[in-house]
């Protein structure tokens, strides 16, 4: 059975870090790209930034350009989002999600269950 | 960036309706849409991709269809597990976008 399971969410002050992390089992992570998508209280899914099998690929949104970076550790399968600078709107529930295939153009497939992270002083 | 729209926002309908859902890329996208239907309080669970290819387990009461920038999902015979928001993705390209959700509700 496929388990993404999201950790690292905290409450933190605007301005600050924080790296989330995301544990993988039942596939052969090192097979299949892989993505963060972050949904405000009450709002609509956003994605936040992809990553290929072996890291030659990323993408992110335009939100988080040059403050957040996804990387990951094949061999821990592992997935990570390190977020500097946070502010207020970053305040959601971040999902790790697993793409169909290795490459960046795949659709996602399944879906963690979500770590909050809010950004309050 | 390509702009996801969705139309429309909300729907009533009533158990044993068929409903359709419009998903508009503002490019073309080259059949690379999914669908993620959400319930609330639960994580996006994933339908279609490809436009048209409904996951494995999936019930075929949905179905996807389209090309170039306009797609659609439809469901039929409405049951009550399917009352729930729906979401469209483009993964053409990065930045991968999502549509703003239709949430399909009880009349």
């Amino acid at each position: 059975e496929v388990q993404l399971v999201e950790s690292g969410g905290d409450l933190v002050q605007p301005g600050r870090s924080l790296r989330l992390s995301c544990a993988n089992s039942g596939f052969s992570f090192d097979d299949y790209a892989m993505h963060w998508v972050r949904q405000a209280p009450g709002k609509g899914l956003e994605w936040v930034a992809g990553i290929s099998w072996n890291s030659e690929t990323v993408g992110y949104a335009a939100s988080v350009k040059g403050r957040f970076t996804i990387s990951r550790d094949n061999g821990k399968n592992s997935l990570y989002l390190e977020m500097n600078r946070l502010r207020v709107e970053d305040t959601a529930l971040y999902y790790c999600a697993k793409s169909r295939k290795y490459h960046f153009a795949s659709p996602i497939d399944a879906w963690g269950q979500g770590t909050p992270v809010t950004v309050s002083s | 960036d390509i702009q996801m729209t969705q139309s429309p926002s909300s729907l009533s309908a009533s158990v044993g309706d068929t409903v359709t859902i419009t998903c508009r890329a503002s490019q073309g996208i080259n059949h690379y849409l999914a669908w993620f239907q959400q319930k609330p309080g639960k994580a996006p669970k994933s339908l279609i991709y490809a436009a048209s290819t409904l996951y494995s387990g999936v019930p075929s009461k949905f179905s996807g269809s389209g090309s170039g920038t306009d797609y659609t999902l439809t469901i039929s015979n409405l049951q009550p597990e399917d009352f729930a928001t729906y979401f469209c993705q483009q993964y053409d390209s990065y930045p991968f976008t999502f549509g703003p959700g239709t949430k399909v509700d009880i009349k």
